[in-house]
């Protein structure tokens, strides 16, 4: 069965320098969430999106923007970046949003900051 | 503070032993997830849980559902060392539709 394709899977920036990860979600899926993770860490939720609208956001900074397109994959950009934003980069889909609809994750773009 | 506590923080065991890893909350929950995540890798949902009191086995893996939706426990039968990764349990309370996850459970199993 087709997952969550993210891109790329490894992305080393300069401070100050932009970012841009790409999500594929399932096929069929119309909700997208993006998750930081850091070392030792939870995934912590940054924004989500259900039919190209942004349904949810968390703590996601200022510096940091997504949009999801026609075909519902997302994007997330990432400006201005901090040695702090070296982190696993999550995106997940689900179908529809609701209590009980199920979230899969993507294999994770792995960011570092130098 | 953390919404979801999860316990131990850390397990290492022997190829064959029996373990439970818990997720712990004072909220409700409407559903609650299980995940495993290996090191570098995205977490794989393992089960999805709704009504109080259930049991789900997957497996040598039992799932379980408090009563009252706010705890969880994760049982493995005769661990593998192809269990060991990272267990998280991320749920949903309220009207929320974003997962809160807890911190994971750290597993080990030696050969």
């Amino acid at each position: 069965a087709a997952g969550v394709i993210q891109s790329p899977r490894h992305l080393i920036k300069e401070k100050r320098e932009t970012a841009t990860l790409k999500c594929y979600p399932i096929p069929r899926h119309d909700t997208v969430y993006w998750y930081q993770q850091g070392p030792g860490q939870d995934p912590q939720f940054l924004i989500s999106f259900y039919e190209k609208m942004q349904s949810d956001k968390g703590s996601i900074p200022d510096r940091f923007s997504a949009q999801q397109f026609s075909d519902y994959h997302s994007e997330l950009n990432m400006s201005s970046l901090e040695l702090g934003d070296s982190a696993l980069y999550f995106c997940a889909s689900s179908l529809g949003v609701g209590s009980y609809n199920e979230q899969f994750f993507g294999p994770g773009t792995r960011l570092t900051v130098l | 503070t953390q919404l979801l506590e999860q316990s131990p923080q850390f397990l290492s065991i022997q190829e064959g032993e029996n373990l439970t890893v818990y997720c712990n909350s004072s909220s409700v929950f409407s559903s609650l997830q299980w995940y495993r995540q290996e090191p570098g890798e995205g977490p794989v949902l393992l089960v999805t849980v709704v009504t109080g009191g259930e049991v789900k086995k997957l497996k040598r893996l039992t799932f379980q559902f408090g009563d009252a939706r706010k705890d969880s426990s994760l049982h493995i039968t005769a661990a593998q060392p192809g269990d060991t990764g990272l267990y998280l349990c991320a749920a949903k309370s309220g009207g929320s539709y974003i997962p809160t996850f807890g911190r994971g459970t750290s597993l080990i199993v030696h050969p």
